[in-house]
């Protein structure tokens, strides 16, 4: 089945403990993006990646790091979390072509920073 | 810079009745791609249509039609005859063509109450 893949689903820490949030695509899409949701604010881009070892920075990067050593994989690092970064996490994935496809996301993790 | 507004932040309708979700969009670009996603209760986004900016054309899907008027740079999406699983949160969002990040612009969604 294809799918995107976010592990944990629920995450408690508190502040400065360095934590990651996986992603996992199986569709072989070139495109993977981290998105944050807040109440009243819809959805707002965090970090894309448009291949292997290519990312760039969305609306709201600060706090935030990824990698993409490898096409099905996007992780997203908080080195040191602050309690404005709780919040729900997607990841989701395209195709890349110059027609925006649409995107595919992850069941979503939600993380509350203590 | 794009933007998309859903002025309804919540609408309650009794099972049955028709609901028109309104979105209104901004953006410079000639040629760009409007999106509806479904959020239900457990959380995950459903797709439900992709339309691009060339193409004005009403679209029926079932209980689902999306009226796309590009004069009024809106995107209203109605549910005829509401069933209680409809309720969910519902996202509009607006890509840019050409945007590299493929960056999907949102709404503030709006929160669709079912009451049977």
């Amino acid at each position: 089945e294809a799918q995107v893949t976010q592990n944990p689903r629920y995450l408690i820490t508190v502040t400065g403990k360095k934590l990651t949030v996986t992603c996992s695509q199986n569709m072989n899409h070139e495109y993977m993006s981290w998105y944050r949701q807040d109440p009243g604010l819809g959805l707002r881009q965090i970090y894309y990646s448009m291949n292997v070892e290519v990312t760039d920075k969305g609306d709201v990067p600060e706090g935030y790091k990824v990698s993409r050593k490898e096409k099905r994989n996007f992780p997203l690092i908080l080195e040191s979390p602050s309690p404005n970064q709780t919040s729900l996490y997607f990841c989701a994935s395209s195709l890349l072509s110059q027609y925006n496809e649409k995107l595919f996301f992850g069941s979503g993790t939600q993380l509350s920073v203590l | 810079a794009q933007k998309v507004t859903q002025a309804q932040t919540e609408i309650s309708v009794v099972e049955k009745e028709d609901v028109t979700l309104d979105c209104v969009y901004e953006t410079r670009d000639t040629t760009y791609y409007l999106f509806w996603y479904k959020q239900p209760p457990s959380g995950e986004l459903v797709f439900l249509i992709r339309r691009n900016s060339f193409d004005e054309q009403n679209e029926i899907s079932g209980r689902y039609s999306w009226n796309f008027q590009k004069s009024t740079s809106s995107f209203n999406f109605t549910i005829t005859a509401s069933q209680v699983v409809d309720s969910a949160v519902y996202f509009c969002a607006l890509s840019e063509a050409g945007n590299a990040g493929n960056m999907l612009t949102f709404g503030g969604g709006t929160r669709l109450m079912v009451k049977p």
